[in-house]
């Protein structure tokens, strides 16, 4: 069953800090794999989107990366700040089945406190 | 940038009434979609539809029913809302594909 699993699930770091979160998935092939930032009681935001082929995407202080041959992508975040504090979410889109078959993670929790 | 409008941000109802959830986007996209979201668990797809009147049933529609009029407008019903209904729920739509895939704020729904 094609999957995407998140690490950790919840996460604290202090203002400033860097952190990196976890994203393996067995969906594949894929089309595209994308993160996302939901605030609470929020909506999903569009951070990131990679091709297969890609292997690095940056928004600011967000850089995802992605590894096809260990089926692995990690977002790292630079110089955390108290509005990172969201929940993050990783999503794969899987090249056939349409777009109705978005696989979606289930999230890392990150706080980021002063 | 597309906009995807949710009626309500927080709704309670009691067990038995029926419920609509409405979403409306600004941007002509075909494609609309509900899910729901629940703590540990990813998104869950409820239904989406393709164009006007088209719905199809995604990975969990039971107890679910779906309308879809006009283009900009589609609507998620809970027949009769039960406590497990209770959830976070989600719109988005697409222009095509996953392309310029983009979601509402949600509606937090409390079935009491």
């Amino acid at each position: 069953k094609n999957q995407v699993e998140q690490s950790p699930q919840s996460l604290i770091i202090l203002e400033g800090k860097n952190c990196t979160l976890q994203c393996n998935y067995t969906v594949s092939p894929f089309s595209n794999l994308r993160w996302y930032k939901q605030d609470t009681g929020r909506g999903p935001v569009s951070l990131t989107i990679m091709t297969f082929s890609e292997n690095t995407k940056s928004n600011g202080r967000y850089t995802a990366t992605l590894d096809a041959d260990t089926k692995q992508s990690s977002l790292h975040i630079t110089a955390s700040q108290l509005s990172d504090s969201a929940s993050y979410i990783c999503v794969v889109i899987p090249l056939s089945g349409g777009y109705n078959k978005l696989i979606f993670g289930a999230g890392t929790r990150l706080a980021v406190h002063p | 940038d597309v906009k995807v409008t949710q009626s309500s941000r927080y709704l309670v109802k009691r067990t038995g009434e029926k419920v609509f959830l409405e979403c409306v986007q600004d941007m002509d996209h075909e494609n609309m979609f509900w899910y729901r979201q629940d703590p540990g668990l990813g998104l869950r797809l409820i239904y989406f539809s393709y164009d006007v009147k088209m719905k199809e049933k995604g990975d969990i529609p039971e107890g679910y029913s779906v309308s879809r009029e006009k283009k900009e407008r589609f609507s998620l019903i809970l027949e009769s809302a039960s406590t497990n209904q209770t959830s976070m729920y989600l719109c988005a739509s697409s222009l095509g594909g996953a392309k310029g895939y983009t979601f509402g704020s949600g509606t937090r729904l409390t079935v009491v």
